[in-house]
């Protein structure tokens, strides 16, 4: 049981490149969550998808773009890197209900350069 | 903005001691609770949830929870050094999104 599989785990962009964050459970939870994670600031929400088909913005979204391509796969997009989202991003997933909490993938450890 | 507030520590304690983790919210709306354990370059790992006022235990931890005084607490009994980690605080929030949100999460290091 895989349960929440990121990849890549390690990234160097170099400034205006663009990437794609992968993200898929295994475990048909509704609810998908990218956080992006930062010392002193705690993890902060970027882009949701509550269930399959509906995305919405998080705390920090500007300069992200996601796409929830099916219930299992939620991923993560920078057009444009800059050195302000050199960060550890991670992937998490939740049945959706009141009483579930978060898996949280590995993360991916990026930095722009 | 809906906040969850944790002491950032370094909490340290003596290993077999019992170690106390608190979290205050903001939003009183919040129902469910969650305490999320972190090892240095991994990633949360959930350890307890409580949504009920009062107590809760699992093995050696402990969950309270006080929704008049919006305040949750997680009790770590007979310490470890393994034990050593950041202890994040979730709360679900009021509206019907299923997000969690996050406190900054308190540091603990256990000393043989």
């Amino acid at each position: 049981n895989a349960g929440v599989t990121q990849t890549p785990k390690f990234q160097v962009l170099k400034t205006g490149q663009s990437m794609t964050l992968q993200c898929a459970q295994d475990m048909n939870h509704n609810s998908m969550y990218w956080y992006r994670q930062d010392p002193g600031m705690g993890l902060r929400l970027i882009y949701y998808s509550a269930s399959e088909g509906t995305t919405d913005k998080g705390e920090v979204p500007n300069g992200y773009n996601v796409s929830r391509l099916n219930k299992r796969e939620f991923s993560l997009r920078l057009e444009s890197a800059a050195p302000s989202q050199t960060s550890v991003y991670f992937c998490a997933s939740s049945e959706g209900g009141d009483s579930y909490g978060y898996t949280f993938g590995s993360g991916t450890r990026l930095t722009v350069v | 903005q809906k906040e969850v507030e944790q002491n950032s520590g370094p909490l340290s304690v003596p290993e077999g001691a019992i170690a106390s983790l608190n979290c205050t919210y903001s939003d009183r709306g919040s129902q469910s609770f969650f305490w999320y354990r972190q090892y240095s370059g991994k990633s949360p790992e959930l350890i307890m949830s409580i949504y009920s006022n009062g107590d809760k235990e699992d093995g050696r931890f402990t969950a309270q929870l006080n929704k008049a005084s919006q305040y949750v607490s997680l009790l770590i009994r007979d310490s470890q050094p393994s034990d050593s980690a950041t202890y994040l605080c979730a709360a679900r929030g009021s509206s019907n999104t299923g997000k969690l949100i996050f406190g900054q999460g308190t540091t603990l290091q256990v000393k043989p």
